[in-house]
């Protein structure tokens, strides 16, 4: 398996829900990242987790809560989102938190706030 | 902020053609990578070249890199229709902790059939 699953594929959600994006990976990865992606600009970066713990946030506002439970998944819990906040969500894997790898990316959730 | 930009924006070309795509950074690297993004999809690793590398080849891509000019480019030989995308290149900065990815602003490769 050399993919990066991601449900749901597409997310329409109320400024008041509550909802998680989710994330898998049966590569054997130890690193795993949540990017943002605005139409027509590149993926930029919201939480990286090594080993199941949060090694990096980018200042990421509170409303998104990164969780890794296992190894091999990820998720995004959303509250209380914003409109601004619509975008394509992507996950990506890599063997370790580590320069000498490329990532693996899935294909995304594409989340419109209304 | 992102560490990498492309250049050009859109390239419109023929099939057959080669497509040259250039992206230029702005501090140390590890490493220099390049990745394909059809619409609205996930991305593609393409290829990845090390700082200590300058040129490597994958198929029909070349890349090269100059850590001088902190530059690379990614050339696509022989393009095909379904070369149509975008491509990222992703820089790994030295001075930052972990392995934190940074895309550039890409190029829109439209080839023509």
């Amino acid at each position: 398996d050399t993919e990066v699953t991601q449900t749901p594929k597409h997310l329409v959600m109320g400024m008041t829900n509550k909802k998680s994006l989710k994330c898998e990976q049966h590569m054997g990865h130890r690193a795993m990242y949540w990017y943002k992606q605005k139409a027509k600009k590149p993926p930029e970066l919201m939480f990286v987790y090594s080993y199941e713990k949060l090694s990096i946030n980018e200042s990421v506002p509170s409303r998104f809560s990164p969780e890794c439970p296992n190894s091999s998944l990820l998720n995004l819990h959303l509250h209380a989102l914003q409109p601004e906040d619509s975008a394509l969500y992507l996950c990506a894997s890599s063997p370790q938190e580590s320069f000498d790898y490329g990532y693996t990316f899935g294909s995304g959730t594409r989340l419109t706030v209304v | 902020s992102q560490q990498g930009e492309e250049d050009p924006q859109a390239l419109s070309i023929q099939e057959g053609e080669n497509a040259t795509m250039n992206c230029s950074y702005k501090t140390s690297i590890n490493n220099l990578q390049w990745y394909r993004q059809n619409s609205g999809r996930g991305l593609v690793h393409l290829i990845l070249i090390r700082s200590n590398e300058r040129e490597k080849h994958s198929g029909r891509l070349r890349v090269t890199l100059d850590t001088s000019k902190k530059s690379s480019s990614l050339l696509i030989t022989a393009s095909r229709a379904a070369d149509t995308a975008s491509y990222f290149c992703a820089t790994d900065a030295v001075e930052t902790s972990g392995s934190r990815l940074t895309f550039g602003e890409g190029t829109q490769l439209t080839v023509n059939p």
